[in-house]
């Protein structure tokens, strides 16, 4: 089955500072790689994904990603983070019909 | 226009209740799921149609009934409801595999 680990529960980080938040993949085949993200009450938002292509994906509020197959990640990034930016992160993988999600990563930016 | 939409927004009941969420998509998305988020915010998949048919029927109680009138409605019905059923919970469309969107959730709380 296909799954998908985000080993950090929480990643803190300085405003202006670059951020990376981690997240692994295990599949067979070729993925299908997303990240979303929860702000507080509020629902899940697309931020970008992979499919096929260049490895390096661009997406929502200057996030981006890279996929990188030896090393089975597929970790988002941005250069400099914003405090808007502090919310619930989510790494997901496309298993048949449905999405498979980690667990979970809370990044907190701070001024 | 609200995408993927769901009702009620919050859901207060007593335990033994029995009660229904709504959820709509006008993006003409043949596939609807139902996803639960506990309150470690872990999300899983319950439930998914396609077209109005049931295709994915993860290991969840018989007292959750998900029911599609027609490829753009999939409500969820659920019985005799208990404490450990509360969580929120997330209706989400995708017209294939590579692109789903998500309602803003319902928060269930059983007392």
């Amino acid at each position: 089955a296909q799954s998908v680990a985000q080993p950090e529960d929480q990643v803190n980080v300085a405003e202006g500072n670059p951020l990376t938040v981690k997240c692994t993949y295990s599949v067979s085949g070729n993925p299908y790689l997303f990240w979303y993200v929860q702000y507080p009450n509020r629902g899940l938002q697309f931020l970008l994904k992979y499919i096929t292509g260049d490895n390096l994906v661009k997406g929502s509020y200057g996030f981006e990603a890279e996929f990188n197959k030896s090393q089975t990640s597929f970790h988002l990034k941005k250069p400099s983070a914003l405090v808007s930016d502090s919310a619930l992160y989510f790494c997901a993988v496309r298993d048949k019909n449905k999405l498979i999600f980690g667990q979970g990563t809370t990044l907190q930016v701070k001024p | 226009d609200t995408a993927v939409s769901q009702t009620p927004k919050y859901l207060v009941t007593q335990m033994g209740n029995d009660k229904s969420i709504k959820c709509e998509q006008n993006l003409g998305h043949d596939t609807m799921y139902w996803y639960k988020q506990d309150s470690k915010k872990f999300l899983k998949i319950m439930f998914s149609y396609n077209n109005k048919e049931l295709i994915i029927n993860e290991t969840v109680p018989n007292r959750f009934s998900p029911k599609s009138p027609d490829k753009a409605h999939l409500n969820l019905h659920i019985n005799s409801l208990e404490l450990g059923d509360s969580a929120v919970y997330f209706c989400a469309s995708s017209p294939g595999p590579t692109g789903y969107t998500f309602g803003s959730g319902t928060r269930l709380t059983v007392v």
